[in-house]
């Protein structure tokens, strides 16, 4: 596609509800990354792929939290018995390329705002 | 631990006015500095920079890394609203992108 897309834009969740949020990267970009951005933060780092290797998971802030991209395309980050404070814009970021000496910038999607309830 | 600072954490001009931006960096095999512009939520690219003393220019902007120091900024020319929005810089090493906590800008008219 022509830029990174994330679905849904909104998510009202209840607590302890679980929620999907998806990730549709630049077609044939081999990198992808998952941020979380609080109000008034900077994004924080939560995972990278490589192609369908998840490289790094040390962001992620709990085992509550499961990210995928099985086929080195599309990825799911999942938040599973949600928690007022995973209140937050999840966004997600791509790159044409992965390692190496070069790194690229990386496009970001809209993100998707949780709102836990 | 890997991290970026960046001064101020918010500032407000008048349109004219020109303005810099500061991003210092502590990164693990670090690989280049970046910049970008968060108006409602995706951030929106400006500039990469991997080599000390060399300009980047995008029309008003532009931004300069210096390795040595560990830093970076980033100019702002004769501002206009729409500049208004949040900087982020972000560090990047071995494949993750340490962002600092932004800086945000509001331009007066």
């Amino acid at each position: 596609g022509a830029g990174v897309s994330q679905s849904p834009r909104y998510k009202v969740a209840k607590r302890g509800q679980d929620v999907a949020l998806r990730c549709d990267p630049i077609s044939g970009h081999v990198s992808l990354f998952w941020y979380q951005q609080a109000l008034g933060q900077g994004p924080e780092f939560l995972t990278y792929f490589q192609n369908e290797a998840q490289l790094d998971k040390s962001g992620l802030p709990s085992d509550r939290f499961f990210a995928e991209r099985p086929e080195g395309s599309v990825s799911t980050l999942k938040i599973q018995r949600t928690q007022q404070e995973d209140s937050a814009v999840y966004l997600c970021a791509s790159s044409l390329l992965g390692g190496g000496a070069f790194f690229p910038e990386a496009f970001f999607g809209q993100g998707t705002r949780l709102t836990v309830v | 631990e890997d991290k970026v600072v960046q001064s101020p954490l918010s500032l407000v001009v008048h349109e004219g006015d020109t303005v810099t931006l500061n991003c210092s960096y502590e990164v693990t095999n670090f690989r280049s500095l970046l910049w970008y512009k968060q108006e409602k939520k995706a951030p929106t690219f400006l500039f990469m920079l991997t080599s000390s003393g060399i300009e980047k220019k995008s029309g008003r902007l532009s931004s300069i890394l210096d390795k040595k120091e560990l830093s970076s900024i980033l100019n702002i020319t004769a501002t206009q609203t729409g500049d208004s929005a949040i900087y982020l810089c972000a560090g990047v090493g071995t494949y993750k992108y340490i962002f600092g906590t932004g800086t945000r800008l509001k331009v007066l008219a």
